[in-house]
């Protein structure tokens, strides 16, 4: 079975400190995708990364790096230089590939709730 | 380009009745998704259509339930509401098909936040 677990439930820190979330997941599978998204105060979440699991380069966006390493079953998030704006709950999140009707669903870690102190 | 648009934003209502909830997906996505994300509990998957049919459903009961109409919108039926179906309810959309991909990205909605009291 699928599941994702996200360690830190509550993380706070202050403006322009470095800060990493923790990700570990368990799959079966050999081929699978991973997830980050963002979830703000207004309830919408926002998409922020997608990873294969063929795919074990670290990537780099402005302030957010990823990095996944199969080895440890993990997918960390971090946030360089933290702002206010990146307070938010981020969900790390693991889909199957399988192409059959029925496939799975995107399974959710339980969230990290990040909050950046002015 | 609209996103997904649910509603209502909120919802009432009491222990027993029903509560209809709605989801309009970006236009030219086939596949709806709905979530439950109670307090402390995570996102739980619900259901999931596509093309009109039930492809999948979640560890829920089956007072739980749904349908996704020819445009594609869908709408979550809840009925003999608990007290514990209190969460905010997350509808997401994407270009699923029958050629299924875990790759596909969902993009969610803001959701419907129902209180059942």
């Amino acid at each position: 079975a699928q599941k994702v677990t996200q360690a830190q439930t509550e993380i706070s820190v202050v403006e322009k400190e470095d800060v990493t979330l923790d990700c570990v997941y368990e799959t079966r599978d050999t081929t699978y995708y991973l997830f980050w998204y963002k979830q703000p105060p207004s309830g919408e979440l926002v998409f922020l990364i997608r990873r294969n699991s063929f795919d074990e380069q670290n990537e780099i966006s402005g302030r957010y790096s990823w990095n996944f390493q199969k080895s440890t079953s993990s997918f960390n998030f971090t946030i360089t230089a933290s702002q206010v704006v990146d307070s938010a709950v981020y969900f790390c999140a693991l889909s199957e590939a399988k192409r059959v009707q029925g496939a799975q669903k995107l399974v959710f870690g339980q969230g990290t709730r990040l909050t950046i102190n002015p | 380009e609209a996103g997904v648009t649910q509603s209502p934003t909120h919802l009432i209502k009491t222990r027993g009745q029903q509560a209809t909830l709605r989801c309009s997906p970006i236009s030219g996505h086939t596949s709806v998704y709905w979530y439950q994300q109670a307090l402390g509990l995570g996102l739980q998957f619900l259901l999931w259509y596509d093309e009109g049919e039930e492809r999948n459903r979640g560890n829920f009961p089956p007072r739980f339930s749904g349908r996704q109409f020819p445009n594609y919108s869908s709408e979550l039926n809840v009925n003999a509401l608990e007290l514990e179906d209190s969460a905010l309810y997350l509808c997401a959309s994407s270009l699923e098909g029958r050629s299924f991909s875990g790759a596909n990205v969902l993009t969610f909605g803001a959701g419907s936040r129902l209180t059942v009291l």
